[in-house]
């Protein structure tokens, strides 16, 4: 049983430069959701996805996007990259709303210089 | 807003050792509670899931309780190996089947 894999495992990315995040759920979830994790702190909520639509969002700028598609694995955008946004970013998929354990991909490093 | 807050942020015993972290939120209106650990820089093992309605859960070593009255749970490790060693974070889920983290717990376990 595939659990949640993500890629790339590291970034390096300038200044005002845009990335993507790719995330697949562990098989038979239809959840997933991302997460900032900055060195030394716990991971902060980016936002939720469910049935290819954005369902919750946390404090976050616009800058911060994502998509889902119909085999329910997922993107993160972040358009211009500034140096605070590096960090690890974790994925972890869920099987539908009302609190379900969620488990976590291993993650992609994101340096920006 | 919900608060989640992680005592101490950092721990170090002997290997042998019985020890207790403590995690406490600010809003008792959650779904359930996950305790995770994460050994540096990879990502997060889920250990124990307590739905609101359960007291405690047990794995292995492991026991966590939760008093959702009073915003507290606890994770009970018996018996520390150093491959114990790894950062713990606890989270709670509420509407919308967020997570809010702790800061995470530290801890070092020496041989």
């Amino acid at each position: 049983d595939a659990g949640v894999t993500q890629s790339p495992t590291h970034l390096i990315k300038t200044r005002g430069q845009q990335v993507t995040l790719r995330c697949s759920p562990k098989s038979g979830h239809d959840t997933v959701s991302w997460y900032q994790q900055a060195l030394g702190q716990g991971p902060q909520f980016i936002f939720q996805y469910y049935e290819e639509e954005e369902r919750q969002r946390g404090n976050f700028p616009d800058r911060f996007s994502g998509h889902q598609f119909p085999n329910y694995s997922s993107e993160l955008n972040v358009n211009a990259l500034l140096l605070g946004d590096s960090a690890l970013y974790l994925c972890a998929s869920s099987l539908g709303g009302g609190g379900n354990e969620q488990y976590f991909g291993p993650g992609t490093r994101l340096t920006v210089t | 807003k919900q608060e989640v807050t992680q005592i101490p942020a950092a721990l170090s015993v002997p290997e042998g050792e019985n020890l207790v972290l403590n995690c406490s939120f600010t809003d008792s209106a959650i779904y359930n509670l996950q305790w995770f650990r994460q050994d540096p820089g990879k990502g997060l093992t889920s250990l124990l899931l307590i739905q609101s309605s359960q007291r405690e859960q047990t794995s292995g070593r492991l026991n966590a309780s939760l008093d959702k009255s009073s915003g507290r749970s606890t994770l009970y490790i018996a018996a520390s190996q150093p491959g114990d060693s790894a950062t713990y974070l606890c989270a709670v889920i509420g509407a919308g089947n967020m997570l809010t983290f702790g800061g995470g717990t530290r801890l070092m376990v020496k041989p």
